[in-house]
C-alpha cells in the first residue's frame, strides 16, 4: 500500500520569506501523480500544484514550486515570497497513475503559520 | 464555473440515527469521491463513484454507503451513527483525463452526540 509522510507537523515563516514543506512517499509503482493541497481555516481544500512522476521537470505555479526527487521518493513544496494568505494546513497527496483506482492518499499535513 | 457544493454544511445527529449528505460536482465532472477527515486519522478515502457505479471503496464499515445519480450528483449515507463518525466529510469531483485532478467541496461537518 502507498503511504505518504509529512514529517513537519508545524512550520512558520516570516511574510515575504521562503519556506519549504517536506513530503516523502512510498510506492512500488512507476506511474503516479503527486499533489499539494492547501486547506485554510475556512476548510475548503484547494489544489496548489501537481507533479507527474514521468516528468523530470519540477512543477511551478506562480510562487509555488516543487522539488521532485523520484529516486528518493521525495516531493517538497517551496513557497516563495510568503503571504499572510498562505497560512493554512498543507497536505501532500499521492495517486496511482494507472488502473481504475483514483483515490488520493494523503499525508497527515503541515500547519503553516505566516508571521507579519 | 461553479465549484463543488455540499449540503448541508453542518449537521448534528444523535447516536443510532442515520444521515444523508449530498454533493454536487463541478459541471462536466463525472467522478465523485468522498473522504472523511478527523484530527486523529487525517484524511481517509471512503469511496468513489463514476457514471453511477461505485468504482472503489475504502476500509469503512458497511454502515457507510453512497450512490451517484445520472446527473453525477452523489449522496453519502451513514446508518446507525456512532460517536466516532463525527468528522468533516469532504466530497471531491474530477474529470477522468490526464492527471485526474480532484477538486474539493467545502465539506459537511457532522457531529454525533
Amino acid at each position: 500500500a502507498q503511504t505518504v509522510t509529512q514529517s513537519q507537523p508545524e512550520m512558520s515563516v516570516q511574510e515575504a520569506e521562503t519556506v519549504t514543506l517536506s513530503c516523502t512517499y512510498d510506492t512500488s509503482e512507476s506511474d503516479y501523480y503527486l499533489f499539494w493541497y492547501k486547506q485554510p481555516p475556512s476548510r475548503q481544500m484547494i489544489l496548489v500544484i501537481r507533479q507527474e512522476a514521468y516528468k523530470q521537470q519540477n512543477a511551478t505555479e506562480n510562487r509555488f514550486s516543487v522539488n521532485f526527487q523520484k529516486a528518493a521518493k521525495s516531493f517538497s513544496l517551496k513557497i516563495s515570497d510568503s503571504q499572510l494568505g498562505d497560512a493554512a494546513m498543507y497536505f501532500c497527496a499521492y495517486r496511482r497513475g494507472s488502473g481504475s483506482n483514483y483515490k488520493l492518499t494523503f499525508g497527515k499535513g503541515t500547519l503553516l503559520t505566516v508571521n507579519p | 464555473k461553479a465549484g463543488v457544493t455540499q449540503t448541508p454544511r453542518y449537521l448534528i445527529k444523535t447516536r443510532g440515527q442515520q444521515v444523508t449528505l449530498s454533493c454536487s460536482p463541478i459541471s462536466g465532472h463525472r467522478s465523485v469521491s468522498w473522504y472523511q477527515q478527523t484530527p486523529g486519522q487525517g484524511l481517509q478515502f471512503l469511496f468513489e463513484y463514476f457514471s453511477e457505479t461505485q468504482r472503489n471503496k475504502g476500509n469503512f464499515p458497511g454502515r457507510f454507503s453512497g450512490r451517484q445519480f445520472s446527473n453525477s450528483r452523489s449522496e453519502m449515507n451513514v446508518s446507525t451513527l456512532e460517536l466516532g463518525d463525527s468528522a468533516l466529510y469532504l466530497c471531491a469531483s474530477g474529470r477522468q483525463t490526464g492527471a485526474y485532478e480532484q477538486y474539493f467541496g467545502p465539506g459537511t461537518r457532522l457531529t454525533v452526540t
